[in-house]
């Protein structure tokens, strides 16, 4: 199963917006509702920050959005802050009931 | 509030086994899947493996199948990875997570790194 496609980084200044694209197959990403992104920081562990394409957990900004278009899911962060500046997963239920993880993208707060 | 709280890594010669646990806390632990995703030094996550909240269906990565297995102990609240046959491809810090909304994983432990080296 490769990766899913996301660019290697990102950046942006503080309030503005930006968006990581997540690239798969009909096997994955265009397959299922089930795309998901993940917000790690340095040394720290993976956090859910959308799952379902769209839907955010309890506790999440609704500076974070998550939609999809055929093969291509894509995370949304509008009003940037410093503390948004972290590693982004994204990752995708397939049809081998296996899950995909994509690459990571690097996201600076400039 | 839930914990993940995984143990058992180590350094480990090539072709030699470690057991990996993580114990949970603060859901029904035997009504969710559970799941172990690895991060090699520097690199991305990778999926591993997955079980069924009952422990009857386990899902492997092409990458370990045939040398890793995923076991649960419900009584225990515990998950489990028994890894085999170990590659230095295999250093990583492994998390456990749980999928309690859907498919994908909602909360995730620490991590415990594995270090495969002679």
């Amino acid at each position: 199963q490769s990766a899913l496609t996301q660019p290697a980084s990102v950046s942006g200044s503080p309030g503005q917006s930006i968006t990581i694209s997540c690239t798969g197959t009909s096997s994955d990403v265009g397959g299922f509702n089930y795309v998901s992104w993940y917000q790690q920081h340095p040394g720290k562990a993976p956090k859910l920050m959308i799952y379902g394409v769209s839907n955010r957990p309890s506790g999440i900004s609704n500076r974070f959005s998550g939609s999809k278009s055929g093969n291509t899911a894509s995370l949304t962060i509008s009003g940037l802050q410093a503390e948004d500046e972290a590693d982004y997963y994204c990752s995708s239920y397939t049809t081998r009931s296996t899950w995909v993880f994509g690459g990571g993208t690097k996201l600076t707060v400039l | 509030e839930v914990q993940l709280l995984e143990s058992g890594g180590g350094l480990v010669q090539p072709g030699g086994s470690l057991r990996l646990s993580c114990a949970a806390s603060g859901f029904i632990f035997s009504s969710y899947a559970m799941g172990w995703v690895r991060q090699a030094p520097g690199k991305g996550l990778e999926w591993v493996s997955g079980i069924s909240g009952s422990g009857d269906s386990t899902y492997y990565a092409d990458s370990v199948k045939g040398r890793f297995t995923i076991s649960r102990d419900n009584s225990q609240s515990t998950l489990y990875l028994q890894m085999n046959s170990l590659r230095a491809e295999d250093t990583a810090v492994y998390y456990c997570a749980v999928r309690i909304l859907g498919a994908h994983f909602d909360y995730w432990g620490q991590g415990t790194l594995v270090t495969v080296s002679s």
